[in-house]
């Protein structure tokens, strides 16, 4: 079946927009992660849904970051007033729902704010 | 402290050669998953292999094999026959069960290694 897909796949922005990043994951599957990828930080992790439950939001760096899930599928993550230290490759993963299983990536946005 | 520490940047080996990639790990948590996924040029995450912590035996995945020492808190991955299309970042993750929330919910990762194979 389908993997997980996002897009944009590529964004370009100026400082101080907000940008949108959408996420579909794999059919089925009811947890969803937020991950950020950087040249200096690495691979972050961001935010996981479970399900319908309200998020863990204190993985988020700032409060210009909020994500949000609708119907237990799509998600969507929101950076308001974009700075240069946000540009990075947003990464969305999904899985069947218990803690250890394994989790299936997208191929990314990558976000450049300039 | 570092949870996942990967000590190799960048590896050459020779195509047919069997490769280890090292991963060490920090934890406290008695329930805990190690990962591995591979990331080639393309930028995309793919899942490798997975091994819990209470499991007796070593995980096995085609040419992938996990080495999990336990009393070391170390989870090499083993390639066998290595392949050109094995060239990429490797990156061993963890995920711990009791200690999770507060941000700890989803994989935490090690700075990778690049493994480059060699024809």
């Amino acid at each position: 079946g389908a993997g997980v897909s996002q897009s944009p796949s590529n964004k370009v922005t100026e400082k101080g927009k907000d940008v949108e990043l959408r996420c579909d994951p794999i059919s089925g599957h009811t947890a969803l992660y937020w991950y950020r990828q950087s040249l200096g930080q690495g691979l972050e992790f961001l935010i996981y849904f479970q399900g319908n439950s309200a998020p863990d939001k204190s993985g988020l760096p700032s409060d210009r970051f909020s994500a949000e899930r609708t119907g237990g599928s799509v998600s969507t993550l929101t950076i308001q007033r974009t700075q240069q230290e946000d540009s990075a490759v947003y990464l969305c993963a999904s899985s069947l729902g218990l803690a250890l299983n394994e989790q299936y990536f997208g191929p990314g946005t990558r976000l450049t704010v300039t | 402290a570092q949870k996942i520490t990967q000590t190799q940047p960048g590896m050459f080996v020779q195509e047919k050669e069997a490769v280890t990639l090292d991963c060490t790990y920090d934890t406290s948590d008695p329930s805990y998953g190690l990962f591995w996924y591979k990331q080639p040029s393309s930028g995309e995450m793919i899942f490798l292999i997975y091994q819990g912590s209470y499991d007796q035996q070593n995980a096995t995945e085609g040419r992938y094999s996990l080495n999990f020492q336990k009393a070391r808190k170390s989870a090499n991955l083993v390639i066998s026959a290595s392949q050109l299309g094995d060239s990429a970042m490797y990156f061993c993750a963890m995920r711990e069960l009791m200690y999770s929330g507060g941000g700890a919910d989803g994989l935490t990762f090690g700075k990778g290694t690049h493994l480059i194979i060699q024809p």
